[in-house]
């Protein structure tokens, strides 16, 4: 069935540091892909979205491009923040469900 | 615009007791979800709703779990004879109509309920 896997956390950073986290997928075709972030106790929020191959998706700084070769949606962002500190999920659109990778937590050091 | 609204935000109960979450969707959104999420780990999907139908559903829901969506609007997600191992964070997420499945629809998650079983 279709999956994501996401590289492991936690990802300790300084601030001002290159950010990329890894993500690939396994899919029946092409499915569309998320990067949504959880902040302390709070719910699921997108970051961004690219539904086709070669997109890239990119918000607050932020870019993830979709790779339909390699099956992969890594994100990135040239320099994080303190107020980046929070969960990424990586996550494909299926039929009736998304599917979400484990999460990677990243924390960012003043 | 008000967001997934979710309640309660906190439950604890004892082993055997049943429990429900509501969840109320963004207004008009007609494609709601519930998920589950533990420590550390990623949401898992538990079931779908396309207005009042059910028309997916994980196999990680027991007979234990059952959820409706009487009118297309707001949903339930009642647990019966609830166990230690059903103690995680229960997310609600709704999607507008918009493209068929698989298109690139957005979800908008909830702030969750949190489950403690003692």
């Amino acid at each position: 069935g279709d999956s994501v896997t996401q590289m492991e956390g936690p990802v300790t950073l300084s601030e001002e540091a290159f950010l990329t986290i890894n993500c690939t997928y396994t899919a029946t075709g092409y499915p569309s892909l998320f990067w949504y972030v959880q902040y302390p106790g709070e719910g699921l929020q997108l970051l961004l979205k690219a539904t086709k191959a070669d997109d890239k998706g990119s918000n607050k700084g932020f870019e993830a491009t979709y790779r339909k070769e390699t099956t992969s949606f890594h994100l990135e962002k040239g320099s994080v923040q303190v107020s980046d500190s929070a969960v990424y999920f990586c996550a494909l659109e299926g039929t009736y469900k998304y599917i979400f990778g484990t999460g990677t937590r990243l924390k960012v050091l003043a | 615009d008000t967001g997934v609204s979710q309640d309660p935000r906190h439950k604890i109960t004892k082993r055997g007791q049943n429990v429900t979450f509501r969840c109320d969707p963004i207004s008009e959104h007609n494609r709601l979800y519930w998920y589950r999420q533990t420590l550390g780990q990623g949401p898992e999907f538990l079931t779908y709703f396309q207005n009042e139908a059910q028309l997916e559903k994980s196999r990680l829901l027991s007979d234990r779990f059952s959820a409706e969506r009487p009118k297309g609007s707001f949903s339930t997600l009642e647990i019966q004879r609830t166990e230690q191992g059903d103690s995680a964070m229960y997310l609600c997420a709704s999607s507008p109509t918009g493209g068929p499945p698989g298109s690139g629809n957005t979800i908008y998650f909830g702030e969750g309920s949190w489950l403690t079983v003692v």
